[in-house]
């Protein structure tokens, strides 16, 4: 099964750190994304990734940044957290042709005080 | 850009009930996916359908692109079946963007 691994199930930051998601996939996917899910609002595309050192803007990329560096890690950067910032963070990857179904991780919590 | 809206929100069933939830999404897309998220947060492919019937044990899909809605039927509904349920389309962009609905959030009563 392909696994899609984020590092941190749970963090904790201040206003203003500057904040590191990871996420990694064993499947060889091209294409990554990164989402985050607000109750009522569903998930909300940041980020997405098809190809190494290639990044799309998603429908909320304000305020993030992002690096893929290497085909299977996907990293999201908050360089000065906010409070707004609190959220649920998804990653997930997929395909590049064919049956483009996205494989999830577990998720990561983040709160920013 | 694209709009994708489900139906109904909220959602509270007996066990053993059937039900329908509902997909519209407002442009053309290369596909569809239904998943589902249990209470602990994991997000689970159900369905990739972007066109057509397909059919899963007690859960089917259908897809009518060129009326641009789906429809997710469950049978004989179960307590593990409750969750959030969402609906995603797929767009071409530089690469392949999917676009999230709000979600129908079911509860299962035993």
């Amino acid at each position: 099964d392909v696994k899609v691994t984020q590092s941190s199930r749970y963090l904790v930051k201040r206003t203003g750190e500057k904040v590191f998601l990871e996420c990694v996939q064993d499947m060889d996917h091209e294409n990554m994304f990164w989402y985050r899910q607000d109750p009522g609002l569903g998930l909300r595309l940041i980020y997405f990734s098809y190809d190494v050192k290639m990044k799309e803007k998603g429908d909320i990329p304000e305020g993030y940044s992002v690096s893929r560096e290497k085909k299977e890690r996907f990293s999201l950067i908050l360089e000065s957290a906010s409070t707004n910032q609190t959220s649920m963070y998804l990653c997930a990857s997929s395909q590049y042709s064919g049956a483009n179904v996205l494989t999830f991780g577990a998720g990561s919590r983040l709160t920013v005080l | 850009g694209i709009q994708v809206e489900q139906s109904p929100p909220d959602l509270i069933l007996q066990e053993g009930a059937n039900s329908t939830l509902r997909c519209n999404f407002s442009d053309s897309v290369n596909n569809l996916q239904w998943f589902h998220q249990n209470p602990w947060g994991q997000l689970i492919n159900l369905f990739y359908i972007p066109s057509g019937t397909k059919q899963n044990g007690r859960l089917s899909a259908t897809t009518v692109a060129t009326e641009r809605y789906s429809l997710l039927y469950i049978s004989s509904s179960q307590t593990t079946d409750s969750g959030v349920y969402f609906c995603a389309v797929e767009q071409r962009t530089g690469g392949f963007k999917t676009i999230f609905g709000a979600g129908t959030r079911l509860f299962v009563k035993a």
